[in-house]
């Protein structure tokens, strides 16, 4: 069966920090990845998604980046960060090809001071 | 242009009865349709989805109505439970499913006992 992981679950970083946040999915390959965020009381904003290995489309303006070195990995990362990064971060996959659910990861809670 | 569009922020219902969750979309090439599940801090959880070419499916106490002329789902939940509260979000997909899903805004259900 396919799980997906994120780390870390939480984390506070301060303004102008550095981020990291990764993806790993097990159980299938060449999935397609997603990057979400979920601001507070707020839907589902689509960040990046990849189709393939080095293969990124950004959706929305930002200083946040999406990379995918490995076939079931997806890394987003932030040279300096935003106190408006705060946020719920949600990495998702899904098979290629019609009629496919999207399954979504735990979850990242990032709090930026 | 918001494609998928859930017009109730929120819904209250008393545990027992029927929840009716709505969705809407403009976009006439979807052809599959998903509803997810997500409670506070967690990521959101596969519920339910239909084809295009079907009008109705059921599993459990879950139903989703299609109606392609008017280009309208709903959810039907039945009975109600406490442990439904949490946030549903319906989604389209383009038939290559390579795009990403689109997603509504979400509708908080709350199920009163």
């Amino acid at each position: 069966s396919q799980t997906i992981h994120q780390w870390p679950a939480t984390l506070v970083q301060p303004v102008g920090s550095p981020l990291s946040l990764e993806c790993t999915v097990e159980g299938t390959s060449n999935p397609n990845l997603y990057w979400y965020r979920q601001a507070a009381g707020r839907g589902l904003q689509l960040l990046f998604y990849s189709v393939g290995i080095g293969q990124i489309s950004s959706e929305v303006p930002q200083n946040l980046s999406a990379s995918r070195p490995q076939d079931r990995q997806f890394i987003l990362s932030s040279k300096k960060l935003l106190l408006s990064d705060s946020g719920f971060y949600l990495c998702a996959w899904r098979a290629g090809g019609p009629g496919n659910e999207q399954f979504f990861g735990p979850g990242t809670r990032l709090t930026v001071l | 242009d918001q494609q998928v569009k859930q017009n109730s922020p929120s819904l209250s219902v008393q545990e027992g009865r029927i929840s009716i969750l709505n969705c809407d979309y403009t976009n006439s090439m979807f052809d599959y349709f998903l509803w997810y599940k997500k409670y506070p801090a967690e990521g959101p959880t596969f519920l339910i989805s239909i084809s295009s070419i079907k009008d109705k499916n059921e599993d459990g106490r879950f139903t989703v109505f299609l109606n392609k002329s008017a280009k309208h789902l709903s959810l039907h939940i039945v009975p109600s439970q406490p442990g439904d509260s949490a946030v549903y979000f319906c989604a389209a997909s383009l038939p290559s499913g390579n795009t990403p899903l689109v997603f509504g805004k979400g509708t908080r259900l709350s199920v009163i006992a």
